[in-house]
């Protein structure tokens, strides 16, 4: 079992539209949780953080978190065009000291 | 706002050659990371630093080596490049050593070993 995984997609939505990606991990003591945004040729950039179980809101994104299910996910409220990217999930995993360990990736594909 | 600066965006370089990949961050970050980008692959740890000097193995170390001097300075060196070393390399740093203190990334050196 990958220690976080996520579905490849693509994520295919139209505009407007809510997008949800999700995440699940294997470590139960995981500590901490995050989002990133990577555009095809960039470096990923952080979008949210999660450390306590439920929901984070930041704009039009919302994070949720579930630890008893390992769990956590991403909404994007009214997708745009230009959320078109790959969203990374990374968790911290109980180590001790501050290792971040990366799904793959969700491609999503927002159309106008 | 952070920044990480990785010197050199692409890069081409020949079987055995010895490469030096450097990264340079402004914000006084304690921590320092490399990781290598493969599709299908994600992102994984080769090294990090928690300190000048300090050096720990990540996931994927094998025919890597790395050199923290100073602590806004961390260097990835490929002893012997390989065709299989081809790949996304990015550069990280973080403030502290808790568990809460997310990655901030460089640009990321696309090497490509021929």
């Amino acid at each position: 079992q990958k220690e976080v995984e996520q579905n490849s997609g693509p994520l295919s939505v139209p505009e407007g539209a809510i997008a949800s990606l999700n995440c699940t991990y294997s470590d139960r003591g995981s500590q901490s949780f995050f989002w990133y945004r990577q555009y095809s040729g960039k470096s990923p950039e952080l979008i949210m953080s999660i450390y306590s179980n439920g929901d984070k809101e930041d704009g039009r994104f919302t994070a949720q978190l579930n630890k008893a299910s390992q769990y956590v996910s991403l909404l994007i409220r009214d997708s745009q065009p230009s959320d078109s990217a790959t969203y990374l999930c990374a968790v911290n995993m109980n180590t001790g000291f501050q290792k971040l360990v990366f799904g793959t990736g969700t491609r999503l594909l927002v159309s106008p | 706002d952070v920044k990480v600066t990785q010197s050199s965006r692409y890069l081409v370089k020949r079987t055995g050659e010895k490469v030096f990949l450097e990264c340079v961050q402004d914000m006084d970050h304690e921590n320092m990371f490399w990781y290598r980008q493969d599709p299908g692959l994600g992102l994984r740890l080769i090294y990090f630093s928690y300190d000048v000097k300090m050096k720990e193995k990540g996931d994927i170390p094998e025919g890597y080596s790395v050199s923290r001097e100073k602590k806004e300075r961390f260097s990835l060196i490929l002893e012997s490049a390989s065709t299989n070393q081809t790949s996304m390399y990015l550069c990280a740093s973080s403030l502290e050593s808790y568990y809460n203190s997310p990655l901030h990334f460089g640009n990321g050196t696309r090497l490509t070993v021929t």
